[in-house]
């Protein structure tokens, strides 16, 4: 079965620092995977996704990904954090093979960002 | 163009009651799929309807159903309501099977007292 592990449930970085929340998945085949961003009281948010172009995805509010098939990561970095970055951050991934399958969802990591 | 919308964004119901909640897709999405979100347990799958079939579900109990009408608008229903229902229910729709490009809307704020 499919599952996404995020390490980390709460980081915390300043202001123009990098950013940088693990997540690792574990699949038998290569699936897809996204980043999506909770704001208090919103929905989700799509940073971004990857579907099997280049390992390396840029999103949207300057974050971007990298799918690392041998170490089954995508951690998800924006090289300088942003006092409106605070959010609730959620790794997800989905079988690519089998239509319908549903979005299996990270615990989220909550990022702070002190000025 | 219009996003998801989710109605109504927050209700209070008593144990034992049902609930319906509304989700309608962006324009021309036919996948419509739910979530519930939880503290403890996080984001779950309930179900996903496409063309008002129902092609996927969740491990949740037969109170949790939903349906699919023509223009893809979707509902779900939660029967016998319990204190640990309350939840954000977040639905999300799609183009077409397949296409992983889900957009979710705000949510509807369930609380079961």
């Amino acid at each position: 079965a499919q599952s996404v592990t995020q390490l980390g449930s709460h980081v915390s970085v300043s202001e123009g620092a990098l950013v940088l929340l693990r997540c690792n998945y574990s699949s038998s085949v290569p699936p897809y995977l996204f980043w999506y961003v909770q704001y208090p009281n919103q929905g989700l948010q799509l940073l971004l996704k990857y579907t099997s172009a280049a390992t390396l995805v840029k999103g949207i509010n300057g974050f971007e990904a990298e799918f690392k098939k041998s170490e089954t990561s995508f951690h998800l970095t924006k090289p300088s954090a942003h006092m409106s970055d605070a959010a609730e951050y959620f790794c997800a991934v989905s079988d690519r093979a089998q239509a319908g399958t549903a979005l299996i969802f990270g615990k989220g990591t909550t990022l702070s960002v002190s000025s | 163009k219009a996003g998801v919308t989710q109605t109504p964004r927050y209700l209070i119901k008593t144990r034992g009651q049902q609930v319906t909640l509304s989700c309608s897709p962006i324009s021309g999405h036919r996948s419509v799929s739910w979530y519930q979100q939880t503290p403890g347990q996080g984001l779950q799958f309930l179900f996903e309807y496409f063309s008002e079939t129902q092609r996927n579900k969740g491990n949740f109990p037969g109170r949790f159903s939903g349906r699919q009408f023509s223009n893809s608008r979707s509902e779900m229903n939660v029967s016998t309501l319990e204190l640990g229902d309350s939840a954000l229910y977040l639905c999300a729709s799609s183009l077409e099977a397949g296409n992983y490009g889900y957009t979710f809307g705000s949510g509807t704020r369930l609380t079961v007292v």
